[in-house]
């Protein structure tokens, strides 16, 4: 099983859209996760951390439940330059980064 | 915010050879440095960890004779891919943490190199 799980989509959505990516973590003792955002033959950008409270970055929502080993993100209101895999990325206590498959998402005109 | 400069962009190489890439963290100390290497289609795989004046630590399945890694200082990690062969022919890319950030505020990354092997 890997460490860190991803639909790898695609998801082809319309603009204005909201679409929710879901991504599983096996180590019940990991520390840290993100969202990370990447461009086709680009380096991974942050986008968010992720908090058990949840966290709102404006049209992003990132919610992590601990018992589940489950981390979401929703995008309200798609943009074309939105168009992009998004890595759910967890942290064990080494600190070392954990990169899932990636969601590839695609929104059209 | 913290950059981290990474060179070179792309390297096309013959087989047998050996590539450097550098990774420099521009306005941060970076205790640590990690490499990665993503194959097309495929996610990022740590290869290894690479601390300031000590010994990289590998991944399993990674070659430390092949992939030399060198932290010398806190703003400097180098990769060496020595001798060269096609299958080498990656995005390898560097990231690292300001020192003294919690653990959630995120890593940064180099903008990758991609190698290409001839």
């Amino acid at each position: 099983r890997k460490e860190v799980e991803q639909d790898p989509g695609p998801f082809n959505v319309p603009e204005g859209a909201t679409v929710a990516f879901n991504c599983t973590y096996s180590n019940s003792a990991s520390q840290s996760f993100f969202w990370y955002r990447q461009d086709c033959r680009k380096e991974p950008k942050l986008l968010m951390s992720v908090y058990s409270s949840g966290n709102e970055d404006g049209r992003f929502t990132a919610q992590l439940n601990r018992a589940s080993q489950y981390i979401s993100l929703l995008i309200r209101d798609s943009k074309l330059s939105d168009s992009a895999t998004y890595l759910c990325v967890v942290t064990p206590w080494t600190g070392k980064l954990i990169f899932g498959q990636g969601t590839t998402l695609q929104v059209k005109p | 915010g913290a950059v981290v400069s990474q060179h070179p962009s792309w390297v096309i190489c013959k087989s047998g050879t050996s590539v450097k890439i550098e990774c420099r963290s521009l306005d941060f100390q970076a205790t640590t440095m990690f490499w990665y290497r993503q194959f097309p289609k495929q996610s990022l795989m740590l290869m290894a960890t690479s601390n300031e004046g000590s010994k990289a630590t590998y991944e399993q399945g990674v070659e430390k004779d092949k992939f030399l890694i060198n932290h010398a200082s806190l703003t400097l990690s180098t990769l060496t891919v020595t001798s060269a062969h096609p299958e080498d022919s990656s995005f390898y890319i560097c990231s690292a943490r300001e020192r003294g950030q919690g653990k959630n505020y995120g890593y940064t990354f180099g903008s990758g190199t991609r190698l290409t092997v001839v």
